[in-house]
């Protein structure tokens, strides 16, 4: 079945350390999104990508990086540079770039803990 | 830049009554897309309902309505005779037609109970 697979489900951190949250989508959409969400919060917007090879800073971008070298795949690295980087991380397609493509599919997310 | 705002942290409902979430936004664009999100304990979010601004027609979908009020942009969501299922955080969010690769902007979610 098509969807957005993320990996790993949890995941542990020690403070320093980076480490990289995976997102494949086998659904053939162009743009690609990771979100961060945070008890009592909204999503928040980290990086966006709308093509291979291109990516945009969101909303809250600072600490984290991204790449686009395959359509399919759009991982994010949680830099030691962020400062607090415990929570829910959530990453989405859209079929294509332009706001008219519609909604955004998800993926079920990623829990990430620092220690 | 666009805002959206649930200002209802928390509601419940009674199995079998109607519950209406409410959802207002910021936007000085003409053009738009609505959206409706649930997410249940599985933390999965699942697209419930969407709207189409330049559509004057409110959206249905099964026990699921909009009341979509352009001029006042409000964008409320009812539930019609609510199931246990229905337990979960609903999340309002806007996009916008206009701009390329344009994201989805969130409101802070409302958390709905249903009690049997």
């Amino acid at each position: 079945d098509g969807g957005i697979t993320q990996s790993p489900k949890y995941l542990f951190r020690k403070e320093g350390q980076n480490v990289t949250l995976s997102c494949e989508q086998n659904l053939n959409h162009d743009a690609m999104y990771w979100y961060r969400q945070d008890p009592g919060q909204g999503l928040r917007l980290i990086y966006y990508s709308q093509i291979v090879n291109d990516f945009q800073k969101g909303d809250i971008a600072e600490g984290y990086s991204v790449s686009r070298e395959k359509k399919e795949s759009f991982p994010l690295t949680v830099t030691s540079a962020q400062k607090n980087p415990t929570a829910f991380y959530l990453c989405a397609s859209s079929r294509g770039t332009s706001g008219r493509t519609g909604e955004l599919f998800f993926g079920e997310g990623s829990r990430l803990t620092v220690l | 830049a666009q805002t959206v705002t649930q200002s209802q942290p928390e509601m419940s409902v009674q199995e079998a009554e109607t519950v209406t979430l409410s959802c207002t936004y910021d936007t000085s664009e003409s053009d738009y897309y609505l959206f409706w999100y649930k997410q249940p304990p599985s933390r999965q979010m699942i697209l419930v309902i969407r709207q189409e601004a330049y559509k004057q027609q409110n959206a249905t979908e099964n026990r699921f309505s909009v009341n979509f009020q352009k001029a006042a942009k409000s964008f409320s969501l009812k539930i019609s005779d609510s199931q246990l299922g229905d337990a979960a955080m609903y999340f309002c969010a806007y996009r916008s037609a206009l701009t390329s690769g344009s994201r989805l902007t969130f409101g802070e979610g409302t958390q709905l109970t249903v009690n049997p």
